[in-house]
């Protein structure tokens, strides 16, 4: 079984300063894939990020990085010099990358507010 | 190209009537997803689809539900007998390699 931890229900960060969103994970499997997904009040989930168990770096995607820590079972978003068009639900997700076992376990969020 | 779309947008239905919610995959992509979102249980997994295998049904929490995905492409995902705890969004999601991109999502209200 998987499961993902995100601590922080929500966050509010002034604009143009960057933002740690945590997630920690626990799973038995050898190999997994950890995401990022981004919600906005629209509602549509909009991948943002994802870091492979073995890939030796962090993953990066323009403004977003992740910080891998494997040893520590976490994989933290980082957002560097923030928008107001930032502020949505965030979730961190997790899948075994076996085939045929390809469901995601998703976190419960983190709110991510902007301030201008 | 076009993401993954889902219709409908909105549905509201009475306790007990059957619903039907479409999901329109990503062209090319050969597994497809559906996930459902409350407040109560977050996220959580329903059903899977992957080319001609068998479909995944573990997350499927009754039998009132039900899903078909036809020639590969288009999954339509059925509720019969509503209840007012289906109420919540019902996402899709496709991929053909390990990230899956998710539709707008069906938000489906059973009065």
């Amino acid at each position: 079984a998987q499961k993902i931890t995100q601590t922080q229900p929500g966050m509010f960060v002034q604009e143009k300063e960057a933002v740690t969103l945590d997630c920690t994970y626990d799973t038995s499997d050898p190999s997994y894939g950890l995401f990022w997904y981004k919600q906005p009040s629209s509602g549509e989930m909009i991948f943002l990020i994802y870091q492979g168990s073995y890939d030796q770096q962090n993953a990066t995607e323009g403004r977003y990085s992740l910080n891998f820590q494997k040893a520590r079972k976490s994989a933290n978003l980082v957002i560097s010099a923030s928008q107001l068009g930032d502020s949505a639900m965030y979730f961190c997700a997790m899948r075994p990358t076996n085939f045929g076992n390809e469901k995601l376990t998703f976190g419960t969020g983190t709110r991510l507010t902007i301030i201008p | 190209g076009a993401g993954v779309s889902q219709s409908p947008s909105n549905k509201v239905t009475e306790k007990g009537k059957d619903v039907e919610l479409r999901c329109d995959p990503i062209s090319g992509h050969t597994a497809l997803y559906w996930y459902r979102q409350s407040l109560g249980q977050g996220l959580e997994f329903l059903i899977y689809f992957q080319g001609n295998s068998a479909p995944d049904k573990s997350g499927l929490p009754s039998d009132r539900f039900s899903a078909e995905r036809t020639g590969g492409s288009v999954s339509t995902l059925t509720i019969q007998r509503t209840q007012q705890e289906d109420s919540a969004v019902y996402l899709c999601a496709s991929s053909v390699g390990d990230t899956q991109y998710f539709g707008p999502g069906t938000r489906l209200t059973v009065l």
